[in-house]
């Protein structure tokens, strides 16, 4: 069975903090794929980053960056310099391949981390 | 381009009644899934559609049925109601090799 441990309830920085949201997984699969969600107060999940499993490569897109690591089974998410528009329940994924590894079967989420970003 | 569209946005409910959730997919999708998300908890799996077929389940009774008709939009059909499935009903659609895109949710309250 695939699990998502996301330890960090809640966190609180001040704007322009940088911030690093912790994800551990458990899946027996050889082939998945990992996602960063966010979903502000309106309710809505808002698709952030996808890694899969066989690119351990860590990246940099605009204020967000990640760290793979299959050793630990670990995808941590990192904002730079913190806004207010940051606030919002963040949430880690876990997802089997399908069809071959061409298509995501169900996404497996964590608990979510509430992050707080104060002025 | 709409995104995910869901329908209604609220619903209350009483315990023992029936209740029907509609899902409109982004343009270009094909697939939709239904998830539930009770407060301060992370989305559960409840099913995925594709071509009119279920194609996956998550651990959910036989109570929660859905459908997806052949225009790709879906319907979360929830019986006998209980007070534990209150919560946030988000469908997400997404086609071959894309990441899933989510609507909006509606929130259902059983009393």
């Amino acid at each position: 069975a695939q699990k998502v441990t996301q330890a960090q309830t809640e966190i609180s920085v001040v704007e322009k903090e940088d911030v690093t949201l912790d994800c551990v997984y458990e899946t027996r699969d050889t082939t998945y794929y990992l996602f960063w969600y966010k979903q502000p107060p309106s309710g809505e999940l808002v698709f952030l980053i996808r890694r899969n499993s066989f690119d351990e490569q860590n990246e940099i897109s605009g204020r967000y960056s990640w760290n793979f690591q299959k050793s630990t089974s670990s995808f941590n998410f990192t904002i730079t310099a913190s806004q207010v528009v940051d606030s919002a329940v963040y949430f880690c994924a876990l997802s089997e391949a399908q069809g071959g590894g061409t298509s995501y079967g169900k996404l497996t989420f964590g608990q979510g981390t509430i992050l707080t970003v104060h002025p | 381009d709409a995104g995910v569209t869901q329908s209604p946005t609220h619903l209350i409910k009483t315990r023992g009644q029936q209740v029907t959730l509609r899902c409109s997919p982004k343009s270009g999708h094909d697939t939709v899934s239904w998830y539930q998300q009770a407060l301060g908890q992370g989305p559960q799996f409840i099913f995925q559609y594709y071509e009119e077929e279920e194609r996956q389940r998550g651990n959910f009774p036989d109570r929660f049925s859905g459908h997806q008709f052949p225009n790709y939009s879906s319907e979360l059909n929830v019986n006998a109601l209980l007070l534990g499935d209150s919560a946030l009903y988000l469908c997400a659609s997404s086609s071959t090799g894309g990441e899933e895109y989510f609507g909006p949710g509606t929130r259902l309250l059983v009393l």
